[in-house]
């Protein structure tokens, strides 16, 4: 089953909102974790690392005030999106990294973002 | 910073016969090199691995060599499946001493199989 869980699957706002996209690691504790972007038929490109109990790092063009990342606990890192866009529409990825496992990346189910 | 190449965008195969799905890279630092499957609209499934200190894995009908010298990687998939139709990414990491680096992925490559 899933190891890592993203959560909503689906979401549409309206433009100028903002919206929330939690990836949680089910049964183990995460001190990194990623968040991706895909549009579509594209590759996932990486947006950001997030670092359990310090600021993100993030990819070079990335608006870090924009996408707002909180890694608060082990198991849970959140992407915020502010003063959504139409623009911003896309499928956002989380993936997080199980260290006890030889260093391997689990990804979460996606979640697709529409701003309108 | 390091660049993934991935050949072919697209795949068609027989159903039975093998598919090879072709990665170069290019940071000679990346030591972990996994491969994901993705379905329409969903998230990525890690389906095999392979660390710089291995040649070769295997799975069932899932393979990946690796070629470190050349900086190439490939994913064989023997008796392909209708279920195995789908878009496969290959993606390179380094791990840095302070932490972890993210994925740099290819582009990925459409695999269909006929029936």
């Amino acid at each position: 089953g899933a190891v890592v869980s993203q959560h909503p699957s689906r979401v549409i706002c309206k433009s100028g909102t903002s919206v929330k996209i939690e990836c949680r690691s089910l049964d183990f504790q995460a001190t990194t974790m990623f968040w991706y972007r895909q549009f579509p038929k594209q590759s996932l490109m990486l947006m950001a690392t997030s670092n359990e109990g310090s600021k993100a790092t993030y990819e070079q063009g990335v608006e870090k005030d924009k996408f707002l990342i909180n890694h608060a606990s082990l198991t849970l890192s959140t992407l915020t999106v502010t003063s959504a866009h139409p623009e911003d529409s896309s499928f956002y990825i989380c993936s997080a990294l199980r260290g006890e496992r030889g260093n391997t990346i689990y990804f979460g189910e996606g979640s697709w973002l529409t701003v309108v | 910073g390091e660049n993934v190449e991935q050949h072919p965008s697209t795949l068609s195969v027989q159903e039975g016969d093998s598919a090879v799905i072709k990665c170069t890279y290019s940071d000679s630092a990346s030591n972990y090199f996994p491969w994901y499957k993705q379905e329409l609209g969903k998230g990525s499934q890690l389906i095999i691995d392979i660390r710089s200190n291995v040649g070769e894995k295997k799975d069932q009908r899932i393979a990946v060599t690796l070629n470190k010298t050349a900086k190439h990687f490939s994913l064989h998939i023997t008796e392909t499946q209708p279920e195995d139709s789908a878009v496969y990414f290959c993606a390179a990491r380094k791990h840095s001493g302070g932490g972890a680096d993210g994925l740099t992925f290819g582009k990925g490559t459409h695999l269909i199989i006929q029936p």
